[in-house]
């Protein structure tokens, strides 16, 4: 069956603009995450969905980033106001989340570069 | 804060022989763990994980092996092939609804042939 599959798969921007990086979860993956991994790192979790709700958006670095999930599948990461920092690789992974941790699994990623 | 940790950045092995990739973590309250590897231009794909009630998980040539007391796992891969040659992540769950996971900083696996 079809993975998590995330667009575009790049995008170069200009400092200050506004960009969006859509997922499409596993059809039935009710849990949607997003992880940043910045060059030499591994991922860092930004925001949790349980279906529409985002359950915990602890890792959101600050309020230019912003996240939606209006109908509990596909999901779009905002960022106003990009900064050069912002440039990374953002992750999204989806999973079943039965009770206890379970399998993520994670989309190709898009690579973001702010000029 | 780091709270997972993978102190080698890099490991090369000789194809057939053992790989062994090490993974410390500082946070007593993890409660299972993950390993994933990652092809360039790939998302990360789960390999093995481990529950804190164990101590060891085998999956054909991968083995988990987790010691609580010293807060240490490591990734056994035997025989290693050319396939192999990935970064692994190892992971921690946070023990909360939310399952997010805390991962390291990665090790580079080169298996030569």
């Amino acid at each position: 069956g079809a993975g998590v599959s995330q667009t575009p798969s790049n995008k170069v921007t200009e400092k200050g603009k506004y960009v969006e990086l859509r997922c499409d979860p596993i059809s039935g993956h009710t849990a949607l995450y997003w992880y940043r991994q910045s060059l030499g790192q591994g991922p860092e979790f930004l925001i949790y969905f349980q279906g529409t709700g985002a359950a915990d958006d602890s890792g959101l670095p600050n309020d230019r980033f912003f996240a939606v999930r209006p109908e509990g599948s596909v999901s779009t990461l905002k960022i106003q106001r990009t900064e050069r920092g912002d440039s990374a690789v953002y992750l999204c992974a989806s999973s079943l989340n039965l009770a206890g941790p379970n399998e993520q699994f994670f989309g190709p990623g898009t690579r973001l570069t702010v000029l | 804060d780091q709270q997972v940790k993978q102190n080698s950045p890099s490991l090369s092995v000789q194809e057939g022989r053992i790989s062994i990739l090490n993974c410390d973590y500082t946070n007593s309250m993890f409660d299972y763990f993950l390993w994933y590897k990652k092809y360039p231009a790939e998302g990360p794909t789960f390999l093995i994980s481990i529950s804190s009630i164990k101590d060891k998980n085998e999956d054909g040539r991968f083995t988990v092996f987790l010691n609580k007391s010293a807060k240490h796992l490591s990734l056994h891969i035997v025989p290693s092939q050319p396939g192999d040659s990935a970064v692994y992540f190892c992971a921690a769950s946070v023990p909360s609804g939310t399952y997010k996971y805390i991962f390291g900083t990665g090790t580079r696996l080169k298996v030569l042939a």
